[in-house]
């Protein structure tokens, strides 16, 4: 039972271009919710996050937007740059002692210079 | 460098060996989580500590996976007996403690192949 979300396995988009990364999660318990970027061979790194309390937090280039009652989030890259080029994770976490987070399969962005 | 560090980079076992890999969170931070990654999936939790307590393990894939942070500073993984469907990415990540959620700062990995 995937508790996070995200269906497209990959995007391209051209350089300059917005990329609209999505995720879907299912458990109302999340209330925190964040984006990794991954290149090959290294761990995750984070990008941006945003609590259940807001529904849209920007940083640069960056911004995630929530929908609550949708359980819906995205990640808006504008301009998309080459370097973006990655797999975008997207994870979340409850509240509790834990905190863990539950990821996403991942979103292959591809941008064409 | 201050980040997240794990060692070895790459491991490559045959099945029935014990494999060992460690983890050294960055220095400030209490929470530390153990997560494993196959192909195509995004990470999975396995196990957390705060401070050198252990506080969640229900996770762990089976009794062949066990945990320590034994002062509270770095962890080591341990897999005995390792099977073929062992074969993964195993990441560290750290956090400070936060009421509210914070960010998980990953390391590189340790890659594991059992043949």
């Amino acid at each position: 039972d995937q508790q996070v979300k995200q269906n497209s396995p990959s995007l391209s988009v051209q350089e300059g271009r917005i990329s609209i990364l999505n995720c879907d999660y299912t458990n109302s318990m999340f209330d925190y919710f964040l984006w990794y970027k991954k290149y090959p061979a290294e761990g995750p790194t984070f990008l941006i996050s945003i609590s259940s309390i807001k529904d849209k937090n920007e940083d640069g280039r960056f911004t995630v937007f929530l929908n609550k009652s949708a359980k819906h989030l995205s990640l808006h890259i504008v301009p998309s740059q080459p370097g973006d080029s990655a797999v975008y994770f997207c994870a979340a976490s409850a509240h509790g002692s834990a905190r863990q987070l539950t990821f996403g399969s991942g979103t292959q962005l591809t941008v064409l210079p | 460098d201050t980040g997240v560090s794990q060692d070895p980079r790459h491991k490559i076992t045959k099945r029935g060996q014990n494999v060992t890999f460690r983890c050294d969170p960055i220095s400030e931070h209490n929470r530390l989580y153990w997560y494993r990654q196959t192909l195509g999936q995004g990470p999975e939790f396995l196990t957390y500590f705060q401070n050198e307590a252990q506080l969640e393990k229900s996770r762990l894939l089976s009794d062949r996976f066990s945990a320590e942070r034994p002062k509270g500073s770095f962890s080591t993984l341990e897999i005995q007996r390792t099977e073929q469907g062992d074969s993964a990415m195993y990441l560290c990540a750290s956090s400070s403690m936060d009421s509210l959620g914070s960010e998980q700062f990953f390391g590189p990995g340790t890659r594991l192949t059992v043949l």
